[in-house]
């Protein structure tokens, strides 16, 4: 299984801001995936980072609101841009393998307050 | 768009109490992952069911995959404290681009 750390671990940030969280995998791996989670609730995916090219996004996010980067295999950044207190969420960032398709490997996430 | 609906959505038990959380859905899946996600962390794999009713022991849990591929279901022995978490389910299809769709999921405290 991967090792993922994801930074910062929590930040609170003013509205109209942006803030950058990084997701950093101890091993090469295929497939990484930005997730937003309400606490106690349920996954909603936000986007795909595809090494080498752009981010494939789901319905209901854009690319200038949540630009997406993946220099490499072990790397990626979620930005939340101009942010505005419904931004408020826990972002998670996990891993798969191409191989093993359905599994995913999880960050901690990153807590998100945005006043 | 393919839902997975987990039953109940919050569980309150006593320790030594058994419980079983559902995961229905009208679409098919290649296989079926349980998580659990305790506070202040990311979400854990628990098991994978791939085969239709098939089940897997994991200690003191029980994990089944429906017949046709399209439920699933936890059961937990004697529930302990430890078990204190958010359970999800979540689906994936074969082939092509890899998605997974997580379960509504089911909250669950165990009171000691």
């Amino acid at each position: 299984s991967a090792v993922i750390s994801q930074k910062p671990s929590r930040d609170i940030c003013q509205r109209g801001t942006s803030l950058t969280i990084q997701c950093q995998v101890d091993s090469q791996v295929t497939m990484m995936f930005w997730y937003r989670q309400q606490p106690g609730q349920s996954l909603t995916l936000i986007a795909t980072a595809n090494q080498g090219s752009e981010a494939t996004y789901e319905s209901g996010f854009v690319i200038d609101k949540f630009p997406i980067s993946r220099p490499n295999l072990t790397f990626s950044t979620l930005t939340v841009s101009n942010m505005s207190p419904e931004d408020s969420s826990i972002y998670l960032c996990s891993v798969g393998y191409r191989f093993y398709q359905e599994t995913q490997y999880f960050g901690p996430g990153t807590r998100l307050l945005v006043l | 768009t393919q839902l997975l609906e987990q039953s109940p959505q919050f569980l309150s038990i006593q320790e030594g109490e058994n419980l079983t959380v559902y995961c229905n859905s009208s679409s098919v899946f290649s296989s079926l992952q349980w998580y659990r996600q305790e506070p202040g962390e990311g979400p854990v794999l628990l098991v994978t069911v791939v085969t239709g009713g098939e089940v897997k022991k994991l200690k003191r849990l029980t994990f089944q995959f429906g017949d046709a591929r399209k439920d699933s279901s936890l059961h937990i022995t004697a529930a302990q404290t430890g078990d204190t978490g958010l359970y999800l389910c979540a689906g994936h299809v074969s082939g092509g681009y890899q998605k997974v769709t997580f379960g509504t999921g089911t909250k669950l405290q165990v009171i000691p």
